[in-house]
C-alpha cells in the first residue's frame, strides 16, 4: 500500500522559535497533500490543502503566515510553524492523495511541544 | 460542509460483531463515505470506503443506506487489536475530508 512518512516524529522547541515538519510520500506521487492538527481527546481538524507547485489553501481560522506550507515536489510537503507558542503544541498529521482523490494516505503524525 | 454524527463510544466482546452507525443526512451526491481508525499517537488507518453500494474488504463491511443519509461499519469478529477510535468521514469533490468526532470502540476479552 501507499506509505506516507513524517519527520520528525516528535519535537520540542522553545517559545518564539520556528519548527519545520516534513511529509513525504514514499512510493507514489502525491498530487495533493493535506495538513491536520489534533488536540488531545479531539478529532482531526483540517488546516490546509496543498498542491505541488501551487500556494496552499488554508481553512477558515488558520493563520497562513503562522503555518507556512510548501509543496515543492510531488513527494514532499513541509509545514513550518513560525514563532511557535505553547498553544501551538499539538499532534500534526499530514496525508496525501495519488491519482484517486478520494483515497487519502495518512502519515504517522508529529508531536510538537512548545515550552 | 456535510457533517457526520457518530456515537461517542461502543463496547463489544471479543469475537463478536460490532456495528458502528454514522449519520450523514446532508451528504451530497458526489460525496464518498470513508471509515478510518486511529490508535493513540498514531495517524489514521484506512478501513473502508464507498459511494452508493455496500462494500466488503478483509477488514470490514460497509453498509450504505439507500438514501445515503446513513451508513454502518461492520467489524465481523472484534479482536483486542480493533480497539480504536473509528471515524466516519465524508469527502467532497476536491477530496477534502471532514472528520467527525469519532466512536471509541472498546473490546473486552
Amino acid at each position: 500500500g501507499a506509505v506516507v512518512s513524517q519527520h520528525p516524529s516528535w519535537v520540542i522547541c522553545k517559545s518564539g522559535t520556528s519548527v519545520k515538519i516534513e511529509c513525504r510520500s514514499l512510493d507514489f506521487q502525491a498530487t495533493t497533500m493535506f495538513w491536520y492538527r489534533q488536540f488531545p481527546k479531539q478529532s482531526l481538524m483540517l488546516m490546509a490543502t496543498s498542491n505541488e507547485g501551487s500556494k496552499a489553501t488554508y481553512e477558515q481560522g488558520v493563520e497562513k503566515d503562522k503555518f507556512l506550507i510548501n509543496h515543492a515536489s510531488l513527494t514532499l510537503s513541509t509545514l513550518t510553524v513560525t514563532s511557535a507558542h505553547p498553544e501551538d503544541s499539538s499532534f500534526y498529521i499530514c496525508s496525501a492523495t495519488g491519482n484517486a482523490i478520494y483515497e487519502q494516505y495518512f502519515g504517522p503524525g508529529t508531536r510538537l511541544t512548545v515550552t | 460542509d456535510a457533517k457526520t454524527t457518530q456515537p461517542n463510544s461502543m463496547e463489544s466482546n471479543e469475537e463478536e460483531p460490532v456495528h458502528l452507525p454514522c449519520n450523514h443526512s446532508t451528504i451530497s451526491g458526489t460525496d464518498y463515505i470513508h471509515w478510518y481508525r486511529q490508535l493513540p499517537s498514531q495517524g489514521p488507518e484506512y478501513v473502508i470506503h464507498g459511494l452508493t453500494s455496500n462494500v466488503n474488504n478483509r477488514m470490514a463491511s460497509l453498509a450504505i443506506a439507500e438514501d445515503r443519509k446513513s451508513s454502518t461499519l461492520i467489524l465481523h469478529r472484534a479482536t483486542l487489536r480493533d480497539a480504536a477510535v473509528y471515524y466516519c468521514i465524508l469527502s467532497d469533490s476536491w477530496g477534502k475530508f471532514q472528520f467527525g468526532a469519532g466512536t471509541q470502540v472498546v473490546v473486552t476479552p
